[in-house]
């Protein structure tokens, strides 16, 4: 099984709600990644794990909240997201932050802030 | 992280083969090269990576240059299914995969 399984595909939210984005991979891979892309733009990296411990946020908005409750599992929180913030949501997954492997990518959440 | 320039855009014919350039001139002695390209409506999808020597694979070549400044990217037979978008991007254990512009690739029949 080299997938890297994103729920939901699609979600539209209001600006008061609270979502979460949901991101599965069963490859033992213990490095998983949040990016965040608009159209048109590449992928931009937003949050890194490694062994179930936040690596990296990069200056994201605190109204993006991370969490890896476990090896598998990858969450991302949404609250009182903005317009601005409708994006397709890309999970990914690697061997390790301390080997050279590739990263394997689930098909992304798009998300649309109303 | 490495810096990458890749050509905006590129066209090909189908079952024509398709070099796709990428310069990182700032490339360490220890970063390998890695290659992603994204479909339309997909995640982005791994290629090959390599760190001297050229490498082969079901989906595609790679050719580094001998000081590695640059590497190419070789697809032997180009296929409608080959339109996307091909990152190259250096990676080194500890550094995160941070993907530029990239380069989109049309194929035409």
């Amino acid at each position: 099984d080299t997938e890297v399984t994103q729920t939901p595909k699609h979600l539209v939210m209001g600006m008061t709600n609270k979502k979460s984005l949901k991101c599965e991979q069963h490859m033992g891979h213990r490095a998983m990644y949040w990016y965040k892309q608009k159209a048109k733009k590449p992928p931009e990296l937003m949050f890194v794990y490694s062994y179930e411990k936040l690596s990296i946020n990069e200056s994201v908005p605190s109204r993006f909240s991370p969490e890896c409750p476990n090896s598998s599992l990858l969450n991302l929180h949404l609250h009182a997201l903005q317009p601005e913030d409708s994006a397709l949501y890309l999970c990914a997954s690697s061997q390790d932050l301390r080997t050279n492997t590739e990263a394997f990518f689930g098909q992304g959440t798009r998300l649309t802030v109303v | 992280d490495a810096k990458t320039t890749q050509p905006n855009s590129m066209e090909s014919n189908e079952e024509e083969p398709v070099h796709l350039p990428c310069n990182h001139s700032t490339i360490s002695g220890t970063d390998y090269i890695h290659w992603y390209r994204q479909l339309p409506s997909q995640g982005p999808e791994y290629v090959i990576h390599g760190l001297t020597s050229n490498v082969n694979n079901r989906m595609a070549s790679l050719a580094i240059a001998e000081d590695r400044k640059s590497s190419t990217l070789i697809l032997h037979r180009a296929t409608l299914r080959d339109a996307a978008v091909y990152y190259c991007i250096p990676y080194n254990y500890g550094q995160n995969f941070v993907f530029g512009p990239g380069t989109r690739l049309s194929v035409l029949p």
